[in-house]
């Protein structure tokens, strides 16, 4: 089985803190995602990789980086945390391109204070 | 930014009940379409992935159908059970790699 694993479910920060998501997949996956849920918008894209030390930005990517030294982990940066960070926060991972099933880790829950 | 809309956005059912929602996508530039179930405290895990236009995928009491002509999809749930309380999501990618979800359906079965 697929395994997607984000270092921490619930986490809480502090206005201007620097704060590091990471993500870890255990099948070779090509591609990475970094999602946020937020209620009535549902899933928004923020950054992916389809390749180590590549990334693409997605929709909303102001105020977020991504690191990917390694073809297995996938690493969210909120460079000086806000409170309209405050987000679930959801990772993926996909062997192929857009024709490959996601495979989602379990969500951080990041609340900034 | 691609419009990826579901409807409805909630639904209550008993529990036998047979249900379906939609998902609607551009109909231009069509490669694929996702349907996701997120069960609360779980990962979303995905049910199918179709390519094309007229396809019907089936898991069980869940199935699906693809128009990618009029740029919709239906997913049916036949015999609703309270296990299949969940948000089911939709979602279409672009050539780029990048996927466009919908906000979902919320689905509740009564017992």
């Amino acid at each position: 089985d697929v395994k997607v694993t984000q270092s921490s479910r619930y986490l809480v920060k502090r206005t201007g803190e620097k704060v590091f998501l990471e993500c870890v997949q255990d099948m070779d996956h090509e591609n990475m995602f970094w999602y946020r849920q937020d209620p009535g918008l549902g899933l928004r894209l923020i950054y992916f990789s389809y390749d180590v030390k590549m990334k693409e930005k997605g929709d909303i990517p102001e105020g977020y980086s991504v690191s990917r030294e390694k073809k297995e982990r996938f690493s969210l940066i909120l460079e000086s945390a806000s409170t309209n960070q405050t987000s679930m926060y959801l990772c993926a991972s996909t062997l192929q391109g857009i024709e490959g099933e996601q495979y989602f880790g379990p969500g951080t829950r990041l609340t900034v204070t | 930014i691609l419009n990826v809309e579901q409807s409805p956005q909630s639904l209550h059912v008993q529990e036998g009940d047979s249900t379906n929602f939609t998902c609607s996508f551009p109909s231009s530039n069509f490669y694929a379409l996702h349907w996701y179930r997120w069960e609360t405290a779980k990962s979303p895990e995905a049910l199918f992935v179709m390519t094309l236009n007229g396809d019907e995928k089936k898991k069980g009491r869940i199935s699906a159908t693809l128009n990618t002509k009029e740029g919709y999809s239906y997913l049916y749930i036949k015999g609703s059970q309270p296990e299949d309380s969940a948000t089911y999501l939709c979602a279409f990618p672009n050539t780029g790699n990048q996927f466009y979800f919908g906000t979902g359906t919320s689905l509740t079965v009564i017992p």
